[in-house]
């Protein structure tokens, strides 16, 4: 079935380093991938989608990739602050279909200071 | 513009009464949506409302249901509550436009416990 899945429950890295955040897919007909963060006690925070005509995207800060071969995306954080520290969630969705978000389990990163 | 609001934050229950979770969307936004997060199960997704009407459903049993308003806001019931049920229910709320590509935006959730 449809299913989204993160390699690394937890990863601990060093304030200043770059952190990198993988997750598998398994829905070819997914055309839509978004990362989330999520702070203790909030909801999921947007931080960067991606469409499947693309492979790669960036923001501030953070880039997200996409390989479509081997239906893969990761999600990268340069000079991981403090402030990073949270749970990321990936995403997909089928865009011009009904609202059905696939998310995955979830990667905590911890920013060592 | 103002974001995602749910009510109440936390909530406190016994096993078989029921409960009732509210969500405002951001002004605009007709696409509602909810999700249970427990810490076994990640995000699940429980439905989709747009338009007053429900167009997607999760694997949730019957006991879990809701419905939206005219003014888009949504409501989610939870009978016969169970321990398991204790979990955080978030509202997402999405603009459907063509050049959309339907990004949600998540509320803060409601804390349900179930004794």
């Amino acid at each position: 079935g449809e299913s989204v899945g993160l390699h690394l429950p937890t990863l601990s890295v060093q304030e200043g380093d770059n952190s990198i955040i993988n997750c598998a897919y398994s829905n070819s007909a997914s055309d839509y991938f978004i990362w989330y963060k999520q702070e203790s006690g909030k909801g999921p925070q947007f931080i960067i989608d991606i469409r499947s005509n693309m492979d790669k995207r960036q923001g501030q800060r953070v880039t997200v990739l996409l390989n479509k071969t081997v239906k893969h995306l990761s999600l990268q954080i340069a000079a991981t602050q403090p402030g990073d520290s949270a749970v990321y969630f990936c995403a997909e969705n089928i865009s011009g279909g009904y609202q059905k978000v696939t998310f995955g389990t979830g990667t905590k990163l911890q920013v060592i200071p | 513009k103002a974001g995602v609001t749910q009510t109440p934050r936390y909530l406190i229950k016994t096993r078989g009464q029921q409960v009732t979770l509210s969500c405002s969307p951001i002004s605009g936004h007709r696409s509602v949506s909810w999700y249970q997060q427990t810490p076994g199960q990640g995000l699940q997704f429980l439905f989709e409302y747009f338009s007053e009407t429900q167009r997607n459903k999760g694997n949730f049993p019957g006991r879990f249901s809701g419905r939206q308003f005219s003014n888009s806001r949504s409501e989610m019931n939870v009978s016969t509550l169970e321990l398991g049920d204790s979990a955080l229910y978030l509202c997402a709320s999405s603009l459907e436009r063509e050049a959309e590509r339907k990004t949600q935006y998540f509320g803060p959730g409601t804390r349900l416990l179930v004794l």
